[in-house]
């Protein structure tokens, strides 16, 4: 598909387990993004990478969050010991590059629940 | 503190409406002011503001930047109930990488 993509789209989780959120950009993207969304608010930045490289990851809460990119496509967002405040959807989204004003395209997400 | 804030939260209209919605922003060395529709869970992409003064029109939406009251509208003529969704508004930095989001205005119209 053309657009950028995200598996699972559900993921249920039980407190204390290690999951991981997958994103396929789209192709030739340089830039990817992952946010997250809790009910009622808006996208809340967690990580930047250009490239293979994580340029910012000045939103990340805590270091039981980690993402990678290995290749410079696909990206990983890895959670370790859940807890149920990590419950919210996972958003990642792709750019041809950073800066300019380039516009961001949003995957559908993934709906992580922590029981 | 919140560096975008938007208004109403939520808004409820009936078809053939015409609605404004508001977007307030305090960053430093800002770059650009994005509009996005949220119907499900992937926001779609509305518009990118960069200049002040300048309309940007798709259909019947339409949105403009005013930089000196750090402000962007988004209007919506001849609503729908296919508009219903939450409207978001972003902001980035020329400084950072993140598009900073404000809570997102609830559309809904009713036929």
């Amino acid at each position: 598909g053309a657009g950028v993509s995200q598996t699972p789209s559900n993921k249920v989780t039980e407190k204390g387990k290690y999951v991981e959120l997958r994103c396929d950009p789209i192709s030739g993207h340089t830039a990817l993004y992952w946010y997250r969304q809790s009910l009622g608010q808006g996208p809340e930045f967690l990580i930047y990478f250009q490239g293979t490289g994580a340029a910012d990851d000045s939103g990340l809460p805590n270091d039981r969050f980690f993402a990678v990119r290995p290749e410079g496509s696909v990206s990983t967002l890895k959670i370790q010991r859940t807890e149920r405040g990590d419950s919210a959807v996972y958003l990642c989204a792709s750019a041809p590059s950073s800066g300019g004003a380039n516009e961001q395209f949003f995957g559908p997400g993934t709906r992580l629940t922590v029981l | 503190e919140d560096k975008v804030v938007q208004s109403p939260l939520s808004l409820v209209v009936h078809e053939g409406d015409t609605v404004t919605l508001n977007c307030s922003y305090e960053v430093t060395n800002f770059r650009s002011l994005l509009w996005y529709k949220q119907e499900k869970k992937a926001p779609t992409f509305l518009f990118m503001l960069t200049s002040s003064g300048i309309e940007k029109k798709s259909g019947r939406l339409s949105s403009i930047l005013d930089k000196k009251e750090l402000s962007s509208i988004l209007n919506i003529t001849a609503t729908q109930t296919g508009d219903s969704a939450i409207y978001l508004c972003a902001v980035e930095e020329n400084s950072g990488y993140a598009l900073n989001f404000g809570k997102g205005t609830s559309l809904l119209v009713t036929p």
